[in-house]
């Protein structure tokens, strides 16, 4: 158990549909990452928040959207949701903004989309 | 970021040592070298990391060649649980500043033989 937990565990929805997936990080971690990983992209990182503010931004499409609240948690949304948006969501958390020596990411056990 | 490159699968017979290789010719000198592995859809798990040291913990051993351009994980006992898909990563190791995402390859598809 890293920590780091995602809700829901499953989602299937229909196309065009919005659904939110929430993270929340390891107590104290301050930095949020959400990774996609669907069968032929593998896992692609989409954006990162550090301590309420975006930081990076990846692959994310515009139609994706997510914030970090005062709490610590994140949330991902994503909207008018296309049958390529069925993959798996990872949410991964660190101490620091990234990069310092031993400043892992620690993973969540992902959320499953499935567009219909 | 420096690229990397492992073969994409190998077997290994439980309670052996599995020798997993990774090239990273292109590191520069304030790359880090990270493992993680993925266990069936499940959320990638950090195993180890290093800079130029060899490295190990209570998972594995990373042995790094002097010149940097390669690394090995070693898994020293390795159970059926092991089998997974192994991530080597380089990323920069001192914070700029900026953020740092991970950027996974292909990785190895390790498997575990009874």
């Amino acid at each position: 158990d890293s920590g780091v937990t995602q809700t829901p565990k499953h989602l299937i929805t229909a196309t065009g549909q919005r659904v939110t997936l929430r993270c929340s990080p390891r107590s104290g971690d301050l930095s949020v990452y959400w990774y996609q990983q669907s069968l032929d992209q593998g896992l692609q990182f989409l954006i990162q928040y550090y301590n309420g503010e975006e930081r990076a931004k990846g692959n994310i499409l515009e139609r994706f959207s997510a914030q970090q609240f005062p709490d610590l948690h994140s949330e991902l949304n994503l909207s008018s949701l296309e049958l390529g948006d069925s993959a798996l969501y990872f949410c991964a958390s660190s101490p620091r903004v990234a990069g310092a020596p031993g400043d892992t990411q620690y993973f969540g056990p992902g959320t499953r989309l499935t567009v219909l | 970021d420096a690229k990397t490159t492992q073969p994409p699968s190998m077997d290994c017979a439980e309670g052996r040592a599995a020798n997993l290789p990774c090239n990273h010719s292109t590191i520069s000198g304030n790359e880090y070298v990270y493992w993680y592995r993925q266990i069936h859809s499940q959320g990638p798990q950090y195993i180890i990391h290093g800079l130029k040291n060899n490295e190990t913990n209570e998972m594995a051993s990373l042995i790094i060649t002097e010149d940097r351009k390669s690394s090995t994980l070693i898994l020293p006992h390795a159970t059926l649980r092991d089998t997974a898909v192994y991530y080597c990563i380089v990323s920069p190791g001192i914070s700029s500043g900026s953020a740092r995402q991970l950027t996974f390859g292909s990785g190895t598809q390790l498997t575990v033989l009874p």
